[in-house]
Formats: structure tokens, C-alpha cells, sequence
């Protein structure tokens, strides 16, 4: 059965204060891990898929890492509107479903 | 263009009725997921559609579920005799492509309130 764990539950950042979301994983056969931001009564909104160890992907802010066992979301800088809470997925084996972690609620103060 | 879309947003019901949550995907998506998101959790895979074709439902909690999407685009879940503990919020996404690797992009989610 597949498996995500996120840490920390909640981090709180000032400005520019830079710093990293840790998801770790374990499936049988990744197929993609999954990256995706939630604001309050939204749904999630896709960041980043990576699909195999050593790749990297950037946005803005954000850059993701992956590596065979977790993958961690790097935010330099944050900004007050970075404030969400950023959900970890992975998909693996023949299923089409995604697990997902129960995220991390990330508060960045001004 | 338009993103994934769920009707209702809300709906509150009384212990023992059916509803009805339809979710319209993204236009030429050719899979649909439904999800269940409890407070302060990652979305719980439900069920998933290749076109019209019902071809995971491992996640729907019991027999009261079902869902049907006959025409290959909009979908229906359907829940029997509502219970106090299916009170959640509902998420449909959709991807492009035949699941595997493919980005699922979620609609805003059907808030369940059973009384």
C-alpha cells in the first residue's frame, strides 16, 4: 500500500525567510510525485509533477526535489501570499488514484 | 478555459436521504476521479473513470456509493441513505490523459453536511 508523510504538519515563516517541506513516500512502481498548493475553501491547484530521482523542477519560489525515498519543497524568500497549505501525492504500481499526504499548512507572516 | 466544476458547492441533508454531486470535467479530459477530503487531510481516492468505463472503485466505502459517468464527460456520485459520518467534502479532478502519469486537476470540491 502506498504511503506519504509529510513534515511538519505546520510551519509558520517570517518574510524572506527561506525554508523546506519534507514528503517522504513508499510505493511499488512510482509513476509521478505530485506537488500541489491548497488555499481555505479551494481546491488543490497543481504545482509540479517529478517522475524519477535527481529531478528538480522550478517555479517562482518553489523548487522541487526528488530523490528515491522523499522529495522536498524548497521556498526561498516566501511571501505572505505563499501562505497555503501544500500537499504531497504520489501515484504508483498500475494504479490511476493518487495518495496524498495530509499536507503541510504553511503561514508566512509580513 | 474553464476549469473542473462540482454542483452543488453545498448541500445539507437530513440522515437517511440520497443525494446526487455531479462533477464536469475539463473538456476532452478522458479521466475522471472522484475524492473524499476530511478536514485537515489529504484527499481519499473514491473511484475512477476511463472515458465511460468504471474501471477502479476500491476506494467507495460501501454499497450505499455509486457513481456513473454514461457519456464519457459529466459524472454523478450518488450516496444512499445518507449517514452523519458521510458528511465531507467531495472532490472530482480530471486528467487528460489515461491516468498513469497525467496531472489530475481538482474541481472546488461538493461540501457535505448530513444531519
Amino acid at each position: 500500500e502506498d504511503q506519504v508523510t509529510q513534515s511538519p504538519e505546520a510551519l509558520r515563516l517570517q518574510e524572506g525567510e527561506s525554508s523546506s517541506l519534507n514528503c517522504s513516500y513508499t510505493v511499488s512502481g512510482l509513476r509521478g510525485l505530485f506537488w500541489y498548493r491548497q488555499d481555505p475553501g479551494k481546491g488543490p491547484e497543481f504545482l509540479f509533477t517529478l517522475y524519477s530521482a535527481g529531478e528538480e523542477k522550478e517555479k517562482e519560489r518553489l523548487k522541487a526535489t526528488l530523490t528515491k525515498k522523499e522529495s522536498f519543497l524548497h521556498i526561498t524568500a516566501p511571501k505572505p501570499e505563499d501562505s497555503a497549505t501544500y500537499l504531497c501525492a504520489v501515484g504508483g504500481g498500475s494504479n490511476y488514484k493518487l495518495t496524498f499526504g495530509k499536507g503541510t499548512l504553511l503561514t508566512v507572516n509580513p | 478555459g474553464a476549469g473542473v466544476s462540482q454542483s452543488p458547492r453545498y448541500k445539507v441533508t437530513k440522515r437517511g436521504q440520497d443525494v446526487a454531486l455531479r462533477c464536469d470535467p475539463i473538456s476532452g479530459h478522458v479521466s475522471l476521479y472522484w475524492y473524499r477530503q476530511a478536514l485537515g487531510q489529504g484527499p481519499e481516492f473514491l473511484t475512477y473513470f476511463n472515458y465511460e468505463a468504471q474501471q477502479d472503485k476500491s476506494g467507495l466505502p460501501n454499497d450505499r456509493f455509486s457513481a456513473e459517468r454514461p457519456e464519457g464527460s459529466i459524472s454523478t456520485l450518488t450516496i444512499q441513505r445518507t449517514e452523519q459520518r458521510d458528511s465531507a467534502m467531495y472532490r472530482c479532478a480530471s486528467s487528460p490523459g489515461q491516468g498513469g502519469t497525467d496531472t489530475q486537476y481538482f474541481g472546488p470540491g461538493t461540501r457535505l453536511t448530513v444531519l
